[in-house]
């Protein structure tokens, strides 16, 4: 069974700080990897795709472990606004619909 | 902005009714699909099209049924509405083996619909 395994949370995290979490993955045959926000009660938006090189995007950075099998997401100087759940997801089969897998997500909360 | 719209938002109905929840992208993508999702739990997919005339079921069972007749829209329906059926249901869509990045790696992003918040009393 593929599975995306990521930390609930919640994190709870004072404004300005720097915060990372992880989530790993459990088929090493993998082929992308995605951030998606989703606000309470809202649909989830794409963050940014995680590249093997890792990538940034202003305030946050992703990166790519393939060896470990992990992707991770840091945050920077976060923002009230950064309060949300993170949900990692990875696509197994080249695009396939029945290859994507999202994590449960992880809770943020940035405390003023 | 996604183009990918869901109507209706909310919706409560009494238990038996058949109800369709409407979906439609106006991005041409050829993929769609069908979540479902409770408070504060992780997106199962339940359905999901790679185009017209094409249908298949997702990870998690569902007494749901979807079409797929135009690329543009993929609604779906419930036969007879019953509690256990309250969620949240979202809709998505993306490009079919659309994008690579730099290094190679397929990016087929998803882009979700507002989501269709369904009450089954």
């Amino acid at each position: 069974r593929k599975e995306v395994e990521q930390d609930p949370g919640p994190f709870n995290v004072p404004e300005g700080a720097t915060v990372a979490f992880n989530c790993t993955y459990s088929n090493s045959a993998s082929q992308s990897f995605f951030w998606y926000r989703q606000d309470c009660r809202k649909e989830p938006k794409l963050l940014m795709s995680v590249y093997s090189s890792g990538n940034e995007d202003g305030r946050f950075t992703a990166q790519l472990n393939r060896a470990s099998q992990y992707i991770s997401l840091l945050i920077r100087d976060s923002k009230l606004s950064d309060s949300a759940t993170y949900l990692c997801v990875v696509n197994d089969a080249g695009g396939g619909a029945d290859g994507l897998t999202f994590g449960k997500g992880t809770h943020l909360i940035i405390q003023p | 902005e996604a183009d990918i719209y869901q109507t209706p938002r909310y919706l409560v109905i009494g238990t038996g009714k058949k109800i369709t929840l409407e979906c439609s992208q106006t991005m041409g993508h050829d993929k769609m699909y069908w979540y479902q999702q409770d408070p504060g739990m992780e997106l199962h997919l339940i359905h999901y099209s790679y185009g017209v005339n094409s249908t298949e079921k997702g990870d998690l069972s569902s007494e749901s049924t979807v079409s797929r007749i135009r690329t543009e829209h993929f609604p779906l329906t419930l036969e007879s509405a019953r509690p256990s059926h309250t969620s949240q249901y979202l809709c998505a869509s993306s490009e079919y083996g659309g994008q690579t990045s730099i290094d190679g790696l397929n990016t087929d992003t998803q882009y979700f619909g507002p989501g269709t918040r369904l009450t089954v009393l």
